[in-house]
């Protein structure tokens, strides 16, 4: 059975600081991830989507990457800020379709 | 532009009451999805469909119907509701683009409670 783990459930930073989020799974055959957003009682907001022939995207103070042969991606946020606390999705794309797997997400707190 | 629309947001239901979560999407996606999402937990998928009239299971399909009879809408039915099915409800949409995956896009979500 596919499965994405995601390390650690919840993390708390002081302001400024650069951190990462750890996403594993176990497909080695991964084809694309894509990492979200989750605001207290509400939706998913898609940051990036990384296809399995690259090895990273950057959208501002975030880059993810994606190493198939360990069966890792990884969220770094750069100078986090307390608006970048939110819940951190990471889901692989699985079985056609666009259909995907989740893992439960990281709960980050960016305290000032 | 609306994107996905949920309806309700919230809504309390008694054991053994059936009801219909509402989703739309105004941006002309073939593929559309039902999650629910427990506390603590990643989403999982209900139902999902490539286009109008066809649908087909996910992960957690039982004890829910879905029907997909426009591009539009992809309403969600429970017939006979479960304490079990007290969760969030996520409606998402996507883009249908060969030999590449693109972007899931989602609703702000149905509250459920089965009391």
């Amino acid at each position: 059975k596919q499965e994405v783990t995601q390390i650690p459930a919840a993390l708390s930073v002081p302001e400024g600081e650069n951190l990462v989020l750890n996403c594993s799974f176990t497909d080695s055959a991964i084809y694309n991830l894509q990492w979200f957003r989750q605001d207290p009682g509400k939706g998913l907001t898609s940051l990036l989507l990384i296809q399995s022939s690259q090895r990273e995207q950057t959208s501002g103070r975030l880059n993810a990457s994606l190493d198939k042969s360990s069966g890792r991606s990884t969220l770094y946020i750069a100078a986090s800020q307390p608006g970048d606390s939110a819940t951190y999705l990471c889901a692989m794309f699985s079985g056609g379709y666009n259909k995907l797997i989740f893992g439960a997400g990281t709960r980050l707190a960016v305290h000032p | 532009n609306a994107g996905v629309t949920q309806t309700p947001k919230f809504r309390i239901l008694k054991i053994g009451q059936s009801m219909t979560l509402q989703c739309a999407q105004d941006m002309n996606h073939n593929y559309m999805y039902w999650y629910r999402q427990d506390p603590g937990m990643g989403l999982k998928l209900i139902y999902y469909s490539v286009g109008a009239g066809i649908t087909d299971k996910g992960e957690v399909p039982n004890g829910y119907n879905v029907s997909r009879s426009t591009t539009e809408d992809f309403p969600l039915r429970l017939e006979l509701a479960a304490p079990s099915q007290t969760s969030v409800y996520f409606c998402a949409s996507s883009y249908l683009q060969i030999d590449t995956n693109q972007p899931q896009h989602f609703g702000d979500g149905t509250r459920l409670s089965i009391l």
